[in-house]
């Protein structure tokens, strides 16, 4: 089936460590893109990118890091630098105008 | 950035009901979608909506894209049990750049909706 893969579902996080978050698709999007959602908040936009070996800053970037070295790999670094990273992180795919479509997501929480 | 006002933040209303929830932006937008998110899971598209005026239905669902380009409605008509979830609208304006054409999306907080049997 097409579609995205978000890894892992719970992520845990010690104090002033990295963590890396996963996404894969198998759709041949060129874009893909990284949001965070908190409880009662719409979709947030850290970074996104619309071909392979570039991306951009979304609205709320600090704290987070990306790469994009494969056309159906996104994966998202959140930081020590991001002071409040509770959150629930979506990953999400498209083509031109096409809507996106979502993984999803992954649900990270501070030890 | 631009922002929408997706209202209301939560209904309950009773299995059978029809429900209606909209979206104002103070911008306009080329394409409005409107997606449903279940607990703990990615949103789901439920309706794009593409030209100003378009009215669109899937199956219970019925959206349109207002005469302005800046707001849209969704309608759910005889609701069930299922329907529970949070709604999204989002707007999608195409930008050109250095890097090619922009289609990021502007999320409304989401509405939602609990249906009692």
């Amino acid at each position: 089936d097409g579609g995205i893969t978000q890894s892992p579902k719970y992520l845990f996080r010690k104090e002033g460590q990295n963590v890396t978050l996963s996404c894969e698709q198998n759709l041949n999007h060129d874009a893909m893109y990284w949001y965070r959602q908190d409880p009662g908040q719409g979709l947030r936009l850290i970074y996104y990118s619309q071909i392979v070996n570039d991306f951009q800053k979304g609205d709320i970037a600090e704290g987070y890091s990306v790469s994009r070295e494969k056309k159906e790999s996104f994966p998202l670094t959140v930081t020590s630098a991001q002071k409040n990273p509770t959150a629930f992180y979506l990953c999400a795919s498209g083509q031109g105008y096409q809507p996106q479509h979502f993984g999803d997501g992954t649900r990270l929480s501070i030890l | 950035g631009q922002q929408l006002n997706q209202s209301p933040q939560s209904m309950f209303i009773q299995e059978g009901e029809d429900v209606s929830m909209n979206c104002t932006s103070s911008s306009i937008f080329n394409t409005w979608l409107w997606y449903k998110q279940d607990p703990g899971e990615g949103p789901v598209l439920l309706i794009a909506l593409y030209k100003a005026g378009e009215l669109t239905s899937n199956g219970r669902l019925t959206a349109q894209f207002g005469i302005t380009r800046k707001d849209s409605f969704l309608n759910i008509s005889a609701s069930i049990p299922s329907d529970v979830g949070i709604y999204f609208c989002a707007g999608q304006l195409l930008r050109g750049n250095s890097g090619g054409s922009n289609y990021k999306l502007t999320f409304g907080k989401g509405t939602l909706l609990t249906v009692n049997p």
